[in-house]
């Protein structure tokens, strides 16, 4: 099965609430996270990434949460807006051999309403 | 804009034709991917290339194959493909193929085969 998934495939806000999408992941010696976006008819979009040193990062309007001790990931977007609307992707960095291969989950729709 | 071209961005072929997706990024990076999403599935890596050299094929069928001339140029050549083909291949760029591993998508090749 998939190393990363997430939680609820879609997932609809109104206009101006914060959103929050999670993502689980099932190994323990991935070090390193990043949240995509990706934009009806556009390729992933890098958002935000983080350690596994680190359990928070915030940039702008959105925060990173990172909890190793039950392996789960979420993504929240403050005061989200028309423009959030997207299929949103966690991706995970394993160890493969002497190579690290960024492993993807399927994704959640996020839907803006307004 | 993130820097990464792909074209064409759509294509239509039989199954006995060759053509080829091209891709072009222009962020100075050395690593560069080939990605296969297909609906509702996550981002199927498919070959990765460091400094012009592939370090990755994931068991990706003969019908695809990749090249590699430069750093800020890679292909794929398809050959007597199949109906199940049909997806949106993605090529990707980042500055290493590992470590930290932000990486830079372009929009896609939308492929249909018939």
């Amino acid at each position: 099965g998939e190393s990363v998934g997430l939680h609820l495939p879609t997932l609809s806000v109104q206009e101006g609430d914060n959103s929050i999408i999670n993502c689980a992941y099932s190994n323990s010696a991935s070090d390193y996270f990043i949240w995509y976006k990706q934009e009806s008819g556009k390729g992933p979009q890098f958002i935000i990434d983080i350690r596994s040193n680190m359990d928070k990062r915030q940039g702008q309007r959105v925060t990173v949460l990172l909890n190793k001790t039950v392996k789960h990931l979420s993504l929240q977007i403050a005061a989200t807006q028309p423009g959030d609307s997207a299929v949103y992707f966690c991706a995970e960095l394993i160890s493969s051999g002497s190579a690290r291969q960024l492993t993807f989950g399927s994704g959640t729709q996020l839907t803006v309403l307004p | 804009e993130t820097g990464v071209t792909q074209t064409p961005r759509h294509l239509v072929m039989g199954m006995t034709n060759k053509k080829s997706l091209k891709c072009e990024q222009h962020l100075g990076h050395n690593a560069m991917y080939w990605y296969k999403q297909s609906a509702k599935k996550p981002l199927e890596l498919m070959f990765v290339y460091n400094f012009k050299e592939q370090t990755e094929n994931n068991s990706v069928p003969s019908r695809f194959s990749p090249e590699c001339p430069n750093s800020s140029h890679l292909f794929l050549h398809l050959h007597t493909l199949q109906p199940e083909d049909s997806a949106l291949y993605l090529c990707a760029s980042s500055q290493g193929g590992g470590g930290k591993n932000i990486q830079y998508f372009g929009a896609g090749t939308r492929l249909s085969v018939l």
